[in-house]
């Protein structure tokens, strides 16, 4: 299995501009997870799903931030307008359902940056 | 809300040395599961090894040990024989067996540097 695979590795974008973070899970696993990491904050949860469906979306900043899953292979978030506050690295991480004791596997991350 | 506290910001190991990382949460659940993620320059987030809360054993994954203590609410994660490679930030992380809750809470994390 390729792991979680997220694209792009590296995304530079204007303030204003919109952009799309990507994530094909590992195939199999039931839950997806996006997940922000920043100096000041650390890694927080920003939304999961379990079979497609959002379950939990409080960790979303504000508006400006949407996720989908349309299939079981992908996800996206979207965030529009960015702004230079959102620039982080972002986590895709999936799990499958059974097998509490599982921990999640992660994809390699994008670093976005906003100028 | 759970919280994980992790307070040591940098550790320094010589090489083959052993090197002991604190986590300590906060939860007033009796059924949970624990975790140490170790994240090297390449940000790949890596999973080193979990606990389950129900069970006493310590878990072990080669010279990855942990000591647990559920009335302490401690976890710290002891590297054996440290290596070059060891060398990353290492987060401890929590998750409720509560079924359903899946979230994973995060501490602010540990790096390690190792001395050759």
């Amino acid at each position: 299995d390729a792991g979680v695979i997220q694209s792009p590795r590296h995304e530079v974008t204007e303030m204003g501009q919109e952009v799309t973070l990507r994530c094909k899970p590992i195939s199999g696993h039931d839950y997806l997870f996006w997940y922000r990491q920043t100096m000041m904050r650390g890694l927080e949860l920003l939304i999961y799903f379990n079979n497609n469906v959002p379950i939990d979306d409080s960790g979303m900043p504000e508006d400006r931030f949407s996720a989908k899953m349309p299939n079981a292979s992908f996800s996206t978030l979207k965030i529009q307008p960015s702004e230079p506050r959102d620039s982080a690295v972002y986590f895709c991480a999936s799990r499958p359902g059974i097998h509490p004791n599982y921990g999640y596997t992660f994809g390699s991350g994008t670093r976005l940056t906003v100028v | 809300a759970q919280t994980v506290t992790q307070s040591q910001p940098e550790m320094s190991v010589q090489e083959a040395e052993t090197v002991t990382l604190s986590c300590t949460y906060d939860t007033s659940e009796s059924d949970y599961y624990l975790f140490w993620y170790k994240q090297p320059p390449s940000r790949q987030m890596i999973l080193v090894i979990r606990q389950e809360a129900y069970k006493q054993q310590n878990a072990t994954e080669n010279r990855f040990s942990v000591n647990f203590q559920k009335a302490a609410k401690s976890f710290s994660l002891k590297i054996s024989d440290s290596q070059l490679g060891d060398a990353a930030m290492y987060f401890c992380a929590y998750r409720s067996a509560k079924n359903g809750n899946y979230k994973l809470s995060f501490g602010a994390g540990t790096t390690v540097t190792v001395r050759a």
